[in-house]
């Protein structure tokens, strides 16, 4: 089955514990983003990925890190997590993003609290 | 730089009522335009996308979508609501504003509630 897979679904941790929340899909898609979700705020890109060793910040990476090493994988990092970063995190994939009308394909999201 | 205003946040409608959810976007060229849907729980599935072509878009679940050039709208319309359609709902924008690459960009959403 064509799928975004993201672990944990769930993660509670302290304040500048360093995390991993891994995203692995098995399309053979190109592009590949991470977003975070806050009410009221939508959808906000924090970085992505137009190919393997390719990256660039979204529109709030601050706080992030992100590597593509693998075509299939493309791991958040956050080295010292806060407070400010308690957010539902989704990674999503794509055919390719030089083209226009390619639809995201998403994971089932990463709900993190920092305390 | 692209732009997506859904106007209302929360929609509530009755089971069997018109679903009207609305979309508005800026683009510096023109646009493709994509309807997800989040149900609780669960990361967003498309819902229907516009293209190029015909101007009324069917998506699945009974859900159309009408691009209107002139009123740079793309609203979500669905004839008789569901229970099971409640759900969150975000209007995008691709564009590339002039390069290779094409971002999609995200409204806030809109969080429809149906009544029994």
């Amino acid at each position: 089955e064509a799928q975004v897979t993201q672990n944990p679904r769930y993660l509670i941790t302290v304040t500048g514990k360093k995390l991993t929340v891994t995203c692995s899909q098995n399309m053979n898609h190109e592009y590949m983003s991470w977003y975070r979700q806050d009410p009221g705020l939508g959808l906000r890109q924090i970085y992505y990925s137009m190919n393997v060793e390719v990256t660039d910040k979204g529109d709030v990476p601050e706080g992030y890190k992100v590597s593509r090493k693998e075509k299939r994988n493309f791991p958040l990092i956050l080295e010292s997590p806060s407070p400010n970063q308690t957010s539902l995190y989704f990674c999503a994939s794509s055919l390719s993003r030089t083209v226009p009308n390619s639809p995201l394909h998403f994971g089932n999201g990463t709900r993190l609290t920092v305390t | 730089a692209q732009s997506v205003t859904q106007l209302g946040s929360h929609v509530s409608v009755s089971e069997g009522a018109l679903v009207l959810l609305r979309c508005n976007y800026s683009s510096s060229v023109p646009p493709y335009l994509f309807w997800y849907v989040q149900y609780p729980n669960q990361g967003l599935q498309l819902l229907l996308k516009y293209t190029t072509g015909a101007t009324l878009v069917k998506g699945i679940n009974g859900f159309e979508a009408e691009f209107k050039k002139s009123e740079t709208s793309f609203h979500l319309t669905k004839p008789s609501a569901h229970m099971s359609d409640a759900a969150e709902y975000f209007c995008a924008v691709s564009d590339s504003s002039g390069g290779s690459n094409y971002k999609l960009t995200f409204g806030k959403g809109t969080l429809l509630t149906v009544n029994p």
